[in-house]
């Protein structure tokens, strides 16, 4: 069964240094996503992508945030300037167009 | 603004017995209503979705059914295992689009003993 993927699993990073958390989505689906869920706070949604831009992004994904789809497959998150805050898990998500999206397992990232 | 209340947890049962968790929701328009589980260090799984009023839902056991008059979206299993030990999470999407932005509930988490 297909599914959505993401590397790392874990990133440890200092503040202010920048990361790039990467999924390759399901293969035949064209709407992208990330989520963030702060440890014991809800899943959030941040940006949702199609057809090569952004369609829709949260008040969370502001200009320290950027995503893109470098090649077919790959769909990145970039955090320029990571803060404390934005340690949380990160999930990708995919959609072939209808239906609720499916979700990779998560990349823990932890800023220090 | 759309929001989502799910009961709060943690749930803990005994094997075979009946599971409800309540979830409530407050949008604008027709939005479709998802289920999502989340095992153990695992992502989050689609579990069941109803897109339109008195749609039931249903997987594995689980099922939900959209109720309008009452903005509701209970998830319910007649009989629970020690494997369905998870946080189960309430979602709704906003009308048409890609159904992709979702407004989560905070998780309620259920325990299940043997």
């Amino acid at each position: 069964e297909p599914e959505v993927t993401q590397t790392p699993s874990h990133q440890v990073t200092q503040m202010g240094q920048e990361v790039i958390l990467r999924c390759v989505p399901i293969s035949n689906h064209l709407y992208f996503y990330w989520y963030r869920q702060i440890l014991g706070q809800k899943v959030e949604f941040l940006v949702s992508f199609y057809n090569n831009e952004i369609s829709e992004k949260s008040e969370i994904f502001d200009d320290q945030f950027s995503v893109e789809r470098p090649d077919g497959s790959n769909f990145t998150l970039k955090i320029r300037s990571t803060k404390l805050e934005d340690s949380a898990m990160y999930f990708c998500a995919s959609s072939p167009g209808t239906g609720g999206p499916f979700f990779g397992p998560g990349t823990r990232l932890t800023v220090l | 603004g759309n929001s989502v209340t799910q009961m709060e947890g943690p749930v803990t049962l005994s094997e075979e017995a009946f599971l409800t968790i309540n979830c409530t929701y407050t949008a604008t328009g027709y939005p479709s209503l998802f289920w999502y589980v989340q095992y153990p260090g695992e992502g989050l799984q689609l579990l069941l979705k109803a897109t339109k009023a008195d749609d039931k839902g249903s997987n594995k056991g689980f099922e939900a059914t959209y109720r309008k008059e009452t903005t509701s979206f209970h998830l319910e299993k007649g009989s629970v295992q020690v494997s369905d030990s998870a946080v189960y999470f309430c979602a709704l999407s906003h009308q048409g689009g890609s159904q992709g932005n979702l407004i989560f509930g905070k998780g309620t988490k259920l325990s299940v003993k043997p």
